[in-house]
């Protein structure tokens, strides 16, 4: 039962600028997270944002959530080319702790 | 170091022969995962264990087994495997799988291929 959904499903963009990737969702959520996967590797944990949480920033990354449109978006600001991989939402849906959307694959251009 | 380990990491195997992925975690975490990853359907939970022999079928479980004799090990078992189970696996724990307030920590991934 997939819970989030990724908006756009690949992006391409020239180093140094901003890539902006979105998360839908479908059930009430306690919490959102974030997750980057290089290519062939394990997913490596980014951020969580609680439901009483409108944003949250780590290093360059910002994170906004808006429960009542039940989506979420990853900002990566001045990006550069060690960004390139994909990027997962995950939310608790039903009895299942976390499921993951299908993620965007964000290409950064040198 | 803090971390998830999964054994083998490539396998190629044949169509019925049983076969196990182990995964291991140093954290003490109650929560332990299995995924499956294939192009254009993202990670699919398999099983997941809340605790001690806890498990739970996630998404797509058929042929697949696991168990949860101690904390740390959460082996997954493929007891015929067929081809549509060639796939990227990947093991994850966390603290606690309480509506899931943590990170959740990967292993490396095993990549399984069945001819």
């Amino acid at each position: 039962s997939q819970q989030g959904e990724e908006d756009p499903q690949a992006l391409s963009i020239q180093e140094g600028e901003n890539a902006t990737m979105n998360c839908s969702y479908k059930t009430s959520i306690n919490n959102l997270q974030w997750y980057r996967q290089n290519s062939g590797r394990g997913l490596v944990h980014l951020i969580l944002i609680r439901s009483n949480e409108r944003e949250k920033h780590s290093g360059r990354l910002r994170v906004t959530l808006d429960t009542s449109k039940k989506s979420s978006s990853l900002l990566i600001t001045a990006s550069r080319a060690a960004d390139t991989a994909s990027y997962f939402c995950a939310s608790p849906s039903g009895n299942t702790p976390l499921v993951f959307g299908k993620g965007t694959r964000l290409s950064v251009i040198a | 170091e803090a971390q998830v380990t999964q054994n083998p990491r490539y396998l190629i195997t044949v169509t019925g022969k049983k076969l196990t992925v182990t995964c291991s975690q140093n954290m003490n975490h109650e929560y332990m995962s299995w995924y499956r990853q294939d192009p254009g359907l993202g990670l699919r939970q398999i099983y997941y264990s809340m605790n001690v022999e806890v498990t739970d079928k996630g998404d797509v479980p058929e042929g697949y087994k696991v168990s949860r004799k101690e904390k740390r090990n959460f082996p997954l078992i493929l007891e015929s495997p067929s081809p549509n189970q060639t796939s990227l696996y990947f093991c994850a724990s966390s603290p606690t799988g309480l509506t899931i307030r943590y990170e959740q920590y990967f292993g490396p991934g095993t990549r399984l291929t069945v001819t």
